[in-house]
């Protein structure tokens, strides 16, 4: 079995600051990592995903996650939030073989004021 | 096409009533997933369905009840409920077979009254 650690469950950052969203798992078998966002009232969103090759990687709008092994982390980084980054963050995990439903962490909210 | 549509967006239902919310996909994903989520927790597993048959049902009373009458559509019929069912439901779906990313529809707003 898989588990999900997102030891906040909120971070308040001044815009252009930079932000860390935490997250480590746990599970006895190698795993696919995601980080999704979640806008009010919406759906949940794929925000990027680790499945293997290099450890870091990123998106589109300036965030990105490294995965480490070694301390069994996935953390969320921005180096300069917006206001409309302000959104709750969920991290999850999949076994990488066989097939199994995501595990989700019980979320970051990223508040960004002006 | 790489969206999951969810209708109604909201939903208002006495706890006499019976409603259906409808979950379509036209990614040829052949697993698709039912949540609940709750405000300010992150989404429950309700039901799977895998190549359209209920692989996982994670003890939800018996006042929800899935269909999933093709490859491309995921129903969730609602019957009864409690004012504590509600909640944003979330349609998801994943390529059969792999542990890949999942997609979510939008979600429905569901208020029992």
């Amino acid at each position: 079995a898989q588990s999900v650690t997102q030891l906040d469950s909120q971070v308040p950052v001044f815009e252009e600051a930079p932000v860390e969203l935490r997250c480590n798992y746990s599970s006895s078998v190698s795993v696919y990592l995601f980080w999704y966002v979640q806008y009010p009232n919406q759906g949940l969103q794929l925000l990027l995903k680790y499945l293997s090759g290099s450890t870091l990687v990123e998106s589109i709008n300036g965030f990105e996650a490294e995965f480490n092994k070694s301390q069994t982390s996935f953390h969320l980084r921005k180096p300069s939030v917006h206001i409309s980054d302000t959104a709750e963050y969920f991290c999850a995990v999949s076994p990488n073989s066989g097939y199994s439903t995501l595990t989700f962490g019980k979320g970051t909210m990223l508040l960004v004021s002006p | 096409d790489t969206e999951v549509t969810q209708t109604p967006k909201h939903l208002v239902m006495g706890m006499t009533n019976k409603k259906s919310l409808k979950c379509e996909q036209h990614m040829g994903h052949r697993a698709m997933y039912w949540y609940k989520q709750k405000a300010k927790k992150p989404p429950e597993l309700m039901f799977v369905y895998s190549y359209e048959k209920l692989s996982i049902n994670e003890s939800v009373p018996s006042r929800f009840s899935p269909e999933c009458p093709n490859s491309s559509l995921l129903n969730l019929h609602l019957h009864a409920l409690q004012p504590e069912d509600s909640a944003l439901y979330l349609c998801a779906t994943r390529p059969g077979g792999v542990n890949t990313e999942a997609f979510f529809g939008q979600g429905t707003r569901l208020t029992v009254v």
